[in-house]
């Protein structure tokens, strides 16, 4: 069954670093997400895309994020500067394969630490 | 502003049946969805209700009534593996099938045998 991959599972960093988190959607979805989860906490939209353009943004994604589909498979969540706060699990999702309702399809994460 | 509510924690028996409540008030409503997380691990679908009415699926089933806001999942012959986090998460735009989800904070299920 096709399934969203992330890379790394877990990444260390220091505070001011940049980061760059990498998901690879279902192969024949369009439409792909950025989330994030702070320990203990819900589930946040971050970012949609579609079509190689930002569809829709939250408050969270200021100018310190950025995400690009630098080819056919990847797309990417870069994090400039770190802060301690970005610190979460952050979650690729895809969908909009043929038919369905639209439901996202969520990667297995990478859990971000800024140390 | 966007709202969902569900219960912080719930406990029930194996092999038993469990309701999840869920209300919501967003700014649009284009389709409600269940999800499952086990700890530390990503959300897996479950089921999606846009029309009032039941969904079934199994044994998990959900319900949407729009007039009241108000979702429930219903989990049946209850298995230990069935312990995790439920999330409910509307998506609120309508802008097509596509728009990002809202989720509420999700309830926790702990399955004892």
């Amino acid at each position: 069954e096709p399934e969203v991959t992330q890379t790394p599972s877990h990444q260390v960093t220091q505070m001011g670093q940049e980061v760059i988190l990498r998901c690879v959607p279902i192969s024949n979805h369009l439409y792909f997400y950025w989330y994030r989860q702070i320990l203990g906490q819900k589930v946040e939209f971050l970012v949609s895309f579609y079509n190689n353009e930002i569809s829709e943004k939250s408050e969270i994604f200021d100018d310190q994020f950025s995400v690009e589909r630098p080819d056919g498979s990847n797309f990417t969540l870069k994090i400039r500067s770190t802060k301690l706060e970005d610190s979460a699990m952050y979650f690729c999702a895809s969908s909009g394969g043929p038919g369905g309702a639209g439901e996202q399809y969520f990667g297995p994460g990478t859990r971000l630490t800024v140390t | 502003g966007q709202n969902i509510d569900q219960p912080t924690e719930m406990t029930a028996t194996e092999g038993a049946i469990v309701q999840i409540n869920c209300t919501y008030q967003t700014s649009g409503f284009n389709g409600l969805f269940w999800y499952q997380q086990h700890a530390g691990e990503a959300p897996t679908f479950l089921s999606y209700n846009v029309l009032d009415g039941l969904e079934e699926k199994g044994r998990f089933s959900s319900f949407l009534s729009r007039s009241k806001g108000y979702s429930y999942l219903l989990l049946k012959e209850l298995q230990m593996k069935d312990s995790a986090s439920y999330l409910c998460a509307v998506r609120a735009d309508y802008g097509g099938s596509q728009g990002n989800l809202i989720f509420g904070k999700g309830t926790k299920l702990s399955v004892k045998p």
